[in-house]
């Protein structure tokens, strides 16, 4: 079964303003991560939160992860036209190995 | 440096034919993956290989697709006797696995697989 799950689906915002996606997993994590996926730039690492962390930043990226309910949210501030992408969670099985699951993604649209 | 690289960029069969999909991962990197992910949706996991483990395989979707990594760096994923579902962008990635759990995986470009 699908371990992460995106929300919303799609995402269509002005530039300037801050976009939120959310994920929700199922099964406990050892850490989870979010990818950004553009045509131009394939799939690209953003960055991963470890299940002990409550909040990580990265730039406009800023990255909350609640064990307690199984979810995660992903904020850009301040988003540009070059943000248009689609956005994928993804988390370990903690399983004792590497096996990484993808959700389907939020795509995201940033108008100019 | 080098990044993962696929090849060939993209694939036109006939069902019933076999095809072969080459991943070469970024130097060093112990871990290799392969997930398949059709038009707008997002990445199935297909199987992982970790060093000299044996592979995890509980992605693969039916016994048609089969995967080997030799000297643990190069990938072949190959499916046999394709069918038209089997339509999608297969991708790549490795990863440097080091202590902990730390897993940034890199991505190649894809291979876009096309089933007439």
């Amino acid at each position: 079964s699908q371990q992460g799950e995106e929300d919303p689906q799609a995402l269509s915002i002005q530039e300037g303003e801050n976009a939120t996606m959310n994920c929700s997993y199922k099964t406990s994590i050892n850490n989870l991560q979010w990818y950004r996926q553009n045509s131009g730039r394939g799939l690209v690492h953003l960055i991963l939160i470890r299940s002990n962390e409550r909040e990580k930043h990265s730039g406009r990226l800023r990255v909350t992860l609640d064990t307690s309910k199984k979810s995660s949210s992903l904020l850009i501030t301040a988003s540009r036209a070059a943000d248009t992408a689609s956005y994928f969670c993804a988390t370990d099985a903690n399983t004792g190995g590497f096996k990484t699951i993808f959700g389907a993604g939020t795509r995201l649209f940033v108008k100019a | 440096g080098a990044g993962v690289s696929q090849s060939p960029s993209n694939k036109v069969t006939e069902k019933g034919k076999d095809v072969e999909l080459r991943c070469d991962p970024i130097s060093g990197h112990t871990a290799l993956y392969w997930y398949r992910q059709s038009l707008g949706q997002g990445l199935e996991f297909l199987i992982y290989f970790q060093g000299n483990s044996a592979p995890d395989k509980s992605g693969l979707p039916s016994d048609r697709f089969s995967a080997e990594r030799t000297g643990g760096s190069v990938s072949t994923l190959t499916i046999q006797r394709t069918q038209q579902e089997d339509s999608a962008v297969y991708l790549c990635a490795s990863s440097l696995v080091g202590t902990g759990s730390y897993n940034e995986q890199f991505f190649g470009p894809g291979t876009r697989l096309t089933v007439l």
